[in-house]
Protein backbone atom coordinates (compact mmCIF):
# COMPACT_ATOMS: atom_id res chain seq x y z
CA UNK A 1 0.00 0.00 0.00
CA UNK A 2 0.95 3.46 -0.74
CA UNK A 3 2.95 4.88 2.35
CA UNK A 4 3.67 8.93 2.81
CA UNK A 5 7.22 9.04 4.39
CA UNK A 6 8.68 11.55 6.63
CA UNK A 7 11.99 12.42 8.17
CA UNK A 8 13.41 12.72 10.52
CA UNK A 9 11.32 10.29 12.48
CA UNK A 10 12.70 12.70 15.80
CA UNK A 11 14.76 16.01 15.63
CA UNK A 12 15.68 17.76 18.20
CA UNK A 13 16.74 21.05 18.43
CA UNK A 14 17.99 24.40 20.89
CA UNK A 15 15.82 27.00 20.85
CA UNK A 16 16.04 29.72 17.72
CA UNK A 17 17.45 27.20 15.42
CA UNK A 18 15.81 26.52 12.18
CA UNK A 19 14.21 23.25 11.04
CA UNK A 20 13.42 21.67 8.29
CA UNK A 21 11.23 18.95 8.20
CA UNK A 22 10.67 16.44 4.82
CA UNK A 23 8.20 14.94 3.16
CA UNK A 24 7.67 12.02 0.66
CA UNK A 25 4.00 11.82 -0.51
CA UNK A 26 2.73 9.29 -2.29
CA UNK A 27 3.02 9.59 -5.74
CA UNK A 28 0.46 10.53 -7.91
CA UNK A 29 -1.03 12.18 -5.04
CA UNK A 30 -2.00 16.11 -6.16
CA UNK A 31 -2.77 18.06 -2.47
CA UNK A 32 -0.27 18.06 0.16
CA UNK A 33 -0.81 19.00 3.86
CA UNK A 34 0.96 19.48 7.08
CA UNK A 35 -0.76 19.43 10.64
CA UNK A 36 1.12 19.35 14.05
CA UNK A 37 -0.48 17.84 17.14
CA UNK A 38 1.33 19.12 20.71
CA UNK A 39 1.40 16.23 22.96
CA UNK A 40 -1.67 15.55 24.29
CA UNK A 41 -3.66 17.77 22.29
CA UNK A 42 -5.73 17.75 19.18
CA UNK A 43 -4.57 17.84 15.48
CA UNK A 44 -4.29 21.14 14.26
CA UNK A 45 -4.33 21.87 10.43
CA UNK A 46 -1.57 24.03 9.71
CA UNK A 47 -1.34 24.26 5.60
CA UNK A 48 -2.96 22.80 2.49
CA UNK A 49 -0.55 23.35 -1.07
CA UNK A 50 -1.57 22.56 -4.91
CA UNK A 51 -0.17 23.82 -7.92
CA UNK A 52 3.02 25.23 -5.89
CA UNK A 53 2.04 27.38 -3.68
CA UNK A 54 -0.31 27.59 -0.54
CA UNK A 55 -4.08 27.06 -0.78
CA UNK A 56 -4.99 27.08 2.59
CA UNK A 57 -3.11 28.13 5.82
CA UNK A 58 -3.89 28.61 9.39
CA UNK A 59 -3.34 31.12 12.54
CA UNK A 60 -0.56 28.99 13.46
CA UNK A 61 0.98 29.18 10.35
CA UNK A 62 2.91 32.27 10.29
CA UNK A 63 5.41 34.13 9.30
CA UNK A 64 7.95 31.37 11.08
CA UNK A 65 6.46 28.80 8.69
CA UNK A 66 7.19 27.87 5.17
CA UNK A 67 6.41 25.28 2.86
CA UNK A 68 8.22 24.28 -0.17
CA UNK A 69 7.94 21.32 -2.99
CA UNK A 70 11.49 21.82 -4.04
CA UNK A 71 11.65 18.74 -6.50
CA UNK A 72 8.98 16.13 -7.84
CA UNK A 73 8.81 14.43 -5.08
CA UNK A 74 9.79 15.69 -1.45
CA UNK A 75 7.56 18.77 0.44
CA UNK A 76 8.88 20.30 3.41
CA UNK A 77 7.84 22.47 6.32
CA UNK A 78 10.92 24.67 7.86
CA UNK A 79 10.56 26.28 10.87
CA UNK A 80 12.26 29.17 11.40
CA UNK A 81 13.77 29.98 14.80
CA UNK A 82 12.17 27.70 16.82
CA UNK A 83 10.31 27.95 20.21
CA UNK A 84 9.48 26.10 23.12
CA UNK A 85 6.19 25.93 22.38
CA UNK A 86 6.95 24.41 18.70
CA UNK A 87 7.54 20.96 20.13
CA UNK A 88 4.83 18.53 18.66
CA UNK A 89 4.36 15.92 16.56
CA UNK A 90 4.32 16.68 12.79
CA UNK A 91 2.33 15.01 10.29
CA UNK A 92 2.50 15.20 6.54
CA UNK A 93 -0.15 14.25 4.67
CA UNK A 94 -1.40 14.12 1.44
CA UNK A 95 -4.72 13.25 -0.82
CA UNK A 96 -5.27 12.77 -4.95
CA UNK A 97 -7.66 15.69 -4.60
CA UNK A 98 -9.42 17.89 -2.17
CA UNK A 99 -12.07 15.68 -1.61
CA UNK A 100 -10.22 12.75 -1.11
CA UNK A 101 -9.77 11.09 1.91
CA UNK A 102 -6.08 12.07 3.64
CA UNK A 103 -3.05 9.53 3.92
CA UNK A 104 -0.93 10.77 6.86
CA UNK A 105 2.68 10.04 7.57
CA UNK A 106 4.02 8.45 10.60
CA UNK A 107 4.94 12.09 11.78
CA UNK A 108 8.18 13.82 12.86
CA UNK A 109 8.45 14.50 16.34
CA UNK A 110 10.40 17.67 17.13
CA UNK A 111 11.16 18.51 20.43
CA UNK A 112 12.86 22.16 21.20
CA UNK A 113 14.95 22.30 24.14
CA UNK B 1 -17.54 26.48 22.07
CA UNK B 2 -15.17 24.00 20.24
CA UNK B 3 -15.49 22.74 16.82
CA UNK B 4 -15.56 19.36 17.22
CA UNK B 5 -16.27 18.11 21.47
CA UNK B 6 -15.63 14.85 22.22
CA UNK B 7 -15.96 12.73 25.56
CA UNK B 8 -12.01 12.60 26.17
CA UNK B 9 -12.94 9.14 28.22
CA UNK B 10 -10.97 6.86 28.77
CA UNK B 11 -13.55 4.16 28.39
CA UNK B 12 -12.68 1.20 29.98
CA UNK B 13 -14.84 -1.67 28.92
CA UNK B 14 -14.08 -5.59 29.25
CA UNK B 15 -13.55 -7.68 25.94
CA UNK B 16 -16.61 -8.64 24.01
CA UNK B 17 -18.27 -5.30 24.98
CA UNK B 18 -20.35 -2.85 23.16
CA UNK B 19 -19.02 0.66 23.55
CA UNK B 20 -20.51 3.91 22.03
CA UNK B 21 -18.77 7.85 21.43
CA UNK B 22 -20.69 10.95 20.62
CA UNK B 23 -19.37 13.62 19.28
CA UNK B 24 -20.50 17.15 18.29
CA UNK B 25 -19.89 20.03 16.00
CA UNK B 26 -20.23 23.59 16.13
CA UNK B 27 -19.66 24.77 12.31
CA UNK B 28 -23.18 23.71 10.27
CA UNK B 29 -20.91 23.94 7.13
CA UNK B 30 -19.58 20.91 7.94
CA UNK B 31 -19.46 18.32 4.70
CA UNK B 32 -17.83 15.62 5.57
CA UNK B 33 -17.52 13.48 8.52
CA UNK B 34 -15.12 10.93 9.97
CA UNK B 35 -14.03 8.91 12.59
CA UNK B 36 -9.91 8.10 12.74
CA UNK B 37 -7.86 5.75 15.01
CA UNK B 38 -4.78 7.25 16.39
CA UNK B 39 -2.63 4.54 18.42
CA UNK B 40 -0.67 6.12 20.85
CA UNK B 41 2.35 8.44 19.32
CA UNK B 42 1.22 7.34 15.87
CA UNK B 43 -0.27 8.96 12.79
CA UNK B 44 -3.93 9.15 13.06
CA UNK B 45 -5.79 6.34 10.53
CA UNK B 46 -9.10 6.43 8.79
CA UNK B 47 -11.76 4.24 10.37
CA UNK B 48 -14.52 4.99 8.74
CA UNK B 49 -16.62 8.25 6.84
CA UNK B 50 -19.65 8.98 8.78
CA UNK B 51 -22.95 9.12 5.67
CA UNK B 52 -25.99 10.61 6.99
CA UNK B 53 -27.95 7.74 5.88
CA UNK B 54 -25.79 5.77 8.87
CA UNK B 55 -23.27 3.20 7.62
CA UNK B 56 -22.21 -0.09 9.04
CA UNK B 57 -18.43 -2.02 8.79
CA UNK B 58 -18.10 -4.74 10.70
CA UNK B 59 -18.18 -4.45 14.11
CA UNK B 60 -18.22 -0.66 13.42
CA UNK B 61 -21.54 2.02 12.94
CA UNK B 62 -21.40 5.20 12.22
CA UNK B 63 -24.63 7.48 12.74
CA UNK B 64 -24.80 11.30 11.67
CA UNK B 65 -27.48 14.03 12.58
CA UNK B 66 -27.08 16.90 10.52
CA UNK B 67 -29.80 18.93 12.25
CA UNK B 68 -28.33 18.43 15.71
CA UNK B 69 -24.90 18.54 14.69
CA UNK B 70 -24.14 14.99 16.07
CA UNK B 71 -22.13 12.00 15.20
CA UNK B 72 -21.51 8.68 17.08
CA UNK B 73 -19.59 5.86 16.52
CA UNK B 74 -20.62 1.73 18.10
CA UNK B 75 -18.26 -0.64 18.49
CA UNK B 76 -19.88 -4.12 19.20
CA UNK B 77 -18.05 -7.16 20.56
CA UNK B 78 -15.09 -4.79 21.38
CA UNK B 79 -11.46 -6.45 21.25
CA UNK B 80 -8.82 -5.82 22.65
CA UNK B 81 -6.66 -4.25 19.49
CA UNK B 82 -9.90 -1.89 19.34
CA UNK B 83 -7.94 -0.11 22.26
CA UNK B 84 -6.53 3.36 20.66
CA UNK B 85 -8.18 6.62 21.21
CA UNK B 86 -10.76 7.61 18.34
CA UNK B 87 -10.77 11.04 16.68
CA UNK B 88 -14.28 12.58 15.53
CA UNK B 89 -13.41 14.36 12.25
CA UNK B 90 -15.48 17.13 10.42
CA UNK B 91 -14.13 18.49 6.71
CA UNK B 92 -15.67 22.29 5.63
CA UNK B 93 -14.92 21.87 1.66
CA UNK B 94 -12.44 25.25 0.86
CA UNK B 95 -10.26 26.58 -1.54
CA UNK B 96 -7.68 24.89 -0.18
CA UNK B 97 -9.21 21.08 -0.65
CA UNK B 98 -9.27 18.84 2.63
CA UNK B 99 -9.21 21.14 5.74
CA UNK B 100 -10.14 18.77 8.95
CA UNK B 101 -10.47 19.49 12.28
CA UNK B 102 -10.70 16.75 14.30
CA UNK B 103 -12.24 16.92 17.77
CA UNK B 104 -9.20 15.74 20.86
CA UNK B 105 -10.91 12.23 20.54
CA UNK B 106 -12.02 9.61 22.91
CA UNK B 107 -9.73 7.22 24.60
CA UNK B 108 -10.68 3.33 24.59
CA UNK B 109 -9.41 0.66 26.58
CA UNK B 110 -10.84 -2.62 26.46
CA UNK B 111 -9.50 -5.18 28.74
CA UNK B 112 -9.45 -8.74 29.29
Amino acid sequence: EPEVTQTPSHQVTQMGQEVILRCVPISNHLYFYWYRQILGQKVEFLVSFYNNEISEKSEIFDDQFSVERPDGSNFTLKIRSTKLEDSAMYFCASSWDGNNVLTFGAGSRLTVL
Amino acid sequence: RKEVEQDPGPFNVPEGATVAFNCTYSNSASQSFFWYRQDCRKEPKLLMSVYSSGNEDGRFTAQLNRASQYISLLIRDSKLSDSATYLCVVRILTGGGNKLTFGTGTQLKVEL
